[in-house]
């Protein structure tokens, strides 16, 4: 009954070290995608997976690293953290690509400080 | 490239009362979805209603309406009937193709509405 999770919720570290950010779904959903949402901006997508172990760029990739082994996870990894990257992460999911069917549902976001 | 533009940053309204909130988007596509998201002070996206572009009806969703007018590329939502749970940021978003047969959002900046008693 979970649906989407994400963990850890808030998250502080500093400049230069690796975060990993977990997202979790248990619909069995195709696609899977992370945003993230600064102050005064709707969401941006980093990156997104249309299946296990196929995943491609969004509108912001820079500094991330995905990765999806399985279905039902799928991990951001911010390789050196900066400061810019502190914002909050949203992981969504859906079950397919036409029409209704695609709907994202969210997770309930990670937020990032990175000093 | 899409575009989607949310023109009211903020709006207060009357509790019992309706509100529109705008929403006016830029595509070549002749095939795309329009959604709306609420999102509260908690932080967490909430899924509210979705139109496709070649629905001819208007989607409803209990309080929520979309008014849709193809041709002047707006998805306007219709709260009616407000209550003080409805306090919160609104998001416009648009479905568009990606490269690897998936889809993404598209948000616009939102618009933030709070529900005075």
């Amino acid at each position: 009954d979970a649906g989407i999770t994400q963990s850890p919720r808030y998250k502080i570290t500093e400049t230069g070290r690796q975060v990993t950010l977990m997202c979790h779904q248990t619909w069995s959903h195709s696609y899977m995608f992370w945003y993230r949402q600064d102050l005064g901006h709707g969401l941006r997508l980093i990156y997104y997976s249309a299946a296990a172990d196929i995943t491609d760029k969004g509108e912001v990739p820079d500094g991330y690293v995905v990765s999806r082994s399985k279905t039902e996870n799928f991990p951001l990894t911010l390789e050196s953290a900066t400061r810019s990257q502190t914002s909050v992460y949203f992981c969504a999911s859906s079950e397919s690509n036409y029409d209704q069917l695609d709907t994202q549902y969210f997770g309930p976001g990670t937020r990032l400080t990175v000093l | 490239a899409q575009k989607i533009t949310q023109t009211q940053p903020g709006m207060f309204v009357q509790e019992k009362e309706a509100v529109t909130l705008d929403c006016t988007y830029d595509t070549s596509d002749q095939s795309y979805g329009l959604f709306w998201y609420k999102q509260p002070s908690s932080g967490e996206m909430i899924f509210l209603i979705y139109q496709g572009s070649y629905d001819e009806q208007n989607a409803t969703e209990g309080r929520y309406s979309l008014n849709f007018q193809k041709a002047r590329k707006s998805a306007n939502l219709v709260i009616s009937a407000s209550q003080l749970g409805d306090s919160a940021m609104y998001f416009c978003a648009m479905r568009e193709r990606l490269r690897a047969a998936g889809n993404k959002l598209t948000f616009g900046g939102g618009t933030r509405v709070l529900v005075k008693p």
